[in-house]
């Protein structure tokens, strides 16, 4: 089945620094992938995806490759701010097997430092 | 325009008891996800509509929970005889109808049973 797998946490880091979240995903089919954001006392929210091999998703200064050979999407923004503290989320879409439905991985939590 | 509304925003029940978790999606919004996240998880999807039919129910646990969307807007999350296995947050996400629609997610209900 569909399973993804992203870098444990918590991950801390100091205002500006540059920011990796490991993410690698199993799919059976031809997935679209995601990164979800959950700010400290909100819900969910899109921040970036993309749907097919060599794709870049961004957004607020993030960024991630869609990898086929390595089955990767690792997230990476340059210069993180405190404002980025949060709760980040790698998940899946595989219509040619779990449907619409979304396959999260565990979650990484950030905590940007001053 | 509003977001995705849900109430309660928590809900105590006692272990045995019937609770109902209510989901408001984005209007024009024809897709509505459940999905449940335990402490330390990422989200693991229960229930999928398109309009008023349930599409996809293959990740509802078992035959104590079921939902509902009776008018193809709002939805309810029913969970019968309640165990305390069953505490988590329940999130609703409604999207466009279509391929690669962004789901957008609710504040989501915690739900402790006692």
């Amino acid at each position: 089945g569909n399973s993804v797998t992203q870098m444990e946490g918590p991950v801390t880091l100091s205002e500006e620094a540059f920011l990796t979240i490991n993410c690698t995903y199993t799919a059976t089919g031809y997935p679209s992938l995601f990164w979800y954001v959950q700010y400290p006392g909100e819900g969910l929210q899109l921040l970036l995806k993309a749907t097919k091999a060599d794709d870049k998703g961004s957004n607020k200064g993030f960024e991630a490759t869609y990898r086929k050979e390595t089955t990767s999407f690792h997230l990476e923004k340059g210069s993180v701010q405190v404002s980025d503290s949060a709760v980040y989320f790698c998940a899946l879409s595989d219509l040619s097997n779990s449907g619409y439905a979304l396959n999260f991985g565990k979650g990484t939590s950030l905590l940007v430092t001053p | 325009g509003a977001g995705v509304s849900q109430t309660p925003s928590n809900k105590v029940t006692e272990k045995g008891k019937y609770v109902e978790l209510r989901c408001d999606p984005i209007s024009g919004h024809t897709a509505l996800y459940w999905y449940r996240q335990s402490l330390g998880q990422g989200p693991e999807f229960l229930i999928y509509f398109q309009g008023t039919g349930a599409a996809d129910d293959s990740g509802l646990p078992n035959d104590r929970f079921f939902a509902v969307r009776p008018e193809g807007s709002v939805s309810t999350l029913k969970i019968q005889r309640t165990e305390r296995g069953d505490s988590a947050v329940y999130l609703c996400a409604s999207s466009r109808a279509g391929l690669q629609e962004t789901q957008y997610f609710g504040p989501g209900t915690r739900l402790l049973v006692l």
